[in-house]
């Protein structure tokens, strides 16, 4: 596609629940990272895939925290049994080439309650 | 470790004012510096970058020199216009992670006619 594509654009869980957000890179893209935004904050580093190798996951937040990308292309970003602390956007990246930068998507915002 | 500290917001202005919002970094060793930006209910843009000490990154009528002897990275335009209004992240990428992205926490800048 023309962009990267995130779905659900919205999500409301509850506290317990488990989601599953869904990141569709820009065809071709071999890097692929996944960020959290609390409201106020910037984006914080959580995963980074290149083609299906999840090459760095240290800033997952938890082990309830768990992400994949089996084919290289599209991710999916799971959390289980959800907390209120985890309300925040989470956005999808992806890059053919790391030195010019890569497109982000609009991100899934997550609420809890 | 590596840190981003952006001047807080919200910044309003009024139509064709000079803008500045400042930015330094922390690094170990020798960052790429990016300012992005995030329009209302879009995803982040990449504005500008710049790789290497003394560079500048422009786009748009936007502006900023990587400078080292400061680790500042601020971000410029002579004259804003209403539609500049978003909010605006600085972010580093340190050469020895996999390209993740450290930001800022954002300063929201809005443009009155």
């Amino acid at each position: 596609g023309a962009g990267v594509s995130q779905s659900p654009r919205y999500k409301v869980a509850k506290r317990g629940q488990d989601v599953a957000l869904r990141c569709d890179p820009i065809s071709g893209h071999v890097s692929l990272f996944w960020y959290q935004q609390a409201l106020g904050q910037g984006p914080e580093f959580l995963t980074y895939f290149q083609n299906e190798a999840q090459l760095d996951k240290s800033g997952l937040p938890s082990d309830r925290f768990f992400a994949e990308r089996p084919e290289g292309s599209v991710s999916t970003l799971k959390i289980q049994r959800t907390q209120q602390e985890d309300s925040a956007v989470y956005l999808c990246a992806s890059s053919l080439d790391l030195t010019y930068g890569y497109t982000f998507g609009s991100g899934t915002r997550l609420t809890v309650v | 470790g590596d840190s981003v500290t952006q001047m807080e917001g919200p910044v309003t202005l009024s139509e064709e004012a000079f803008l500045t919002i400042n930015c330094t970094y922390t690094a170990t060793g020798y960052p790429s510096l990016f300012w992005y930006v995030q329009y209302p209910g879009e995803g982040l843009q990449l504005l500008l970058k710049a790789t290497k000490a003394d560079d500048k990154g422009s786009n748009k009528g936007f502006e900023a020199t990587y400078r080292k002897e400061t680790t500042s990275f601020h971000l410029e335009k002579g004259s804003v216009q209403v539609s500049d209004s978003a909010v605006y992240f600085c972010a580093l990428s340190d050469p020895g992670s996999q390209g993740n992205l450290i930001f800022g926490k954002g300063t929201k800048l809005s443009v009155k006619p």
